[in-house]
C-alpha cells in the first residue's frame, strides 16, 4: 500500500539540529522529496534525493535514506526561526504522482 | 515571473454553487497537477494531465472536473460545492513524465471556504 508517515511537531532551540523523520511503505518508490510549507504559503522544494542513494548533503540540508527499514531523514543544521514551517516527505512512484506525508510542523524558539 | 500561478488565491462561496480555479505555469512543462490539502495539513493528489491528457484520476467526485485548454494550464471546476470542499487546493507541474524522475513545482494554493 502507499502510506508515509511522519511525526506531527517538532520543537528545536535556534542553532541546534533539526532532525525530521519520514517512513513510508511502497518499496517501488524511485525518488523521495522534502517540501516545505510556510505559514499561508505553497509548497517549496528543499531536495531530493534517488533511491539508490544512502545519503545527499545540499548546504544546511542532509538528507539519509535508510532503503531497507524504509525510513528517510532530513537534517537541518544551525536551524534557524526562519526555518520554522511544516515539512512534508513525499516519494514519487512509477505511476508519476507523489504520496505525501503527514506533514511534520518545525517549530524553532530563541 | 511567477513559475507556477493560481487564481484566486481565496475563495469564499455558499453550498451549491459551481465555481473555478485558474491554473497557469510558464515553466514549458508538460505534466499538471491538482491536489487537495486538507484542514489536517494532509495532502492527497486529486488529477495529473501530460499534454492535455488526463492521467492520474484519483477517487475524486465527478463534481470535479479539470480541464487543459494547453499544456500550460489546468482549470478545476468543481459543480454544487459541499462544505466538505473547503480546503487548499494545490496545482502543479513538472517537466515530463519520464518514470519518478520529475520535479513538481507547486503553485501558491487556493484556499476554498464553502459556507
Amino acid at each position: 500500500g502507499e502510506d508515509v508517515e511522519q511525526s506531527l511537531f517538532l520543537s528545536v532551540r535556534e542553532g541546534d539540529s533539526s532532525v525530521i523523520n519520514c517512513t513510508y511503505t511502497d518499496s517501488s518508490s524511485t525518488y523521495l522529496y522534502w517540501y516545505k510549507q510556510e505559514p499561508g504559503a505553497g509548497l517549496q522544494l528543499l531536495t531530493y534525493i534517488f533511491s539508490n542513494m544512502d545519503m545527499k548533503q545540499d548546504q544546511r540540508l542532509t538528507v539519509l535514506l535508510n532503503k531497507k527499514d524504509k525510513h528517510l531523514s532530513l537534517r537541518i543544521a544551525d536551524t534557524q526561526t526562519g526555518d520554522s514551517a511544516i515539512y512534508f516527505c513525499a516519494e514519487s512512484l512509477w505511476t508519476d504522482k507523489l504520496i505525501f506525508g503527514t506533514g511534520t510542523r518545525l517549530q524553532v524558539f530563541p | 515571473d511567477t513559475a507556477v500561478s493560481q487564481t484566486p488565491k481565496y475563495l469564499v462561496t455558499q453550498m451549491g454553487n459551481d465555481k473555478s480555479i485558474k491554473c497557469e505555469q510558464n515553466l514549458g512543462h508538460d505534466t499538471m497537477y491538482w491536489y487537495k490539502q486538507d484542514s489536517k495539513k494532509f495532502l492527497k493528489i486529486m488529477f495529473s494531465y501530460n499534454n492535455k491528457e488526463l492521467i492520474i484520476n484519483e477517487t475524486v467526485p465527478n463534481r470535479f472536473s479539470p480541464k487543459s485548454p494547453d499544456k500550460a494550464h489546468l482549470n478545476l471546476h468543481i459543480n454544487s460545492l459541499e462544505l466538505g470542499d473547503s480546503a487548499v487546493y494545490f496545482c502543479a507541474s513538472s517537466q515530463d513524465r519520464t518514470r519518478g524522475q520529475e520535479t513538481q513545482y507547486f503553485g501558491p494554493g487556493t484556499r476554498l471556504l464553502v459556507l
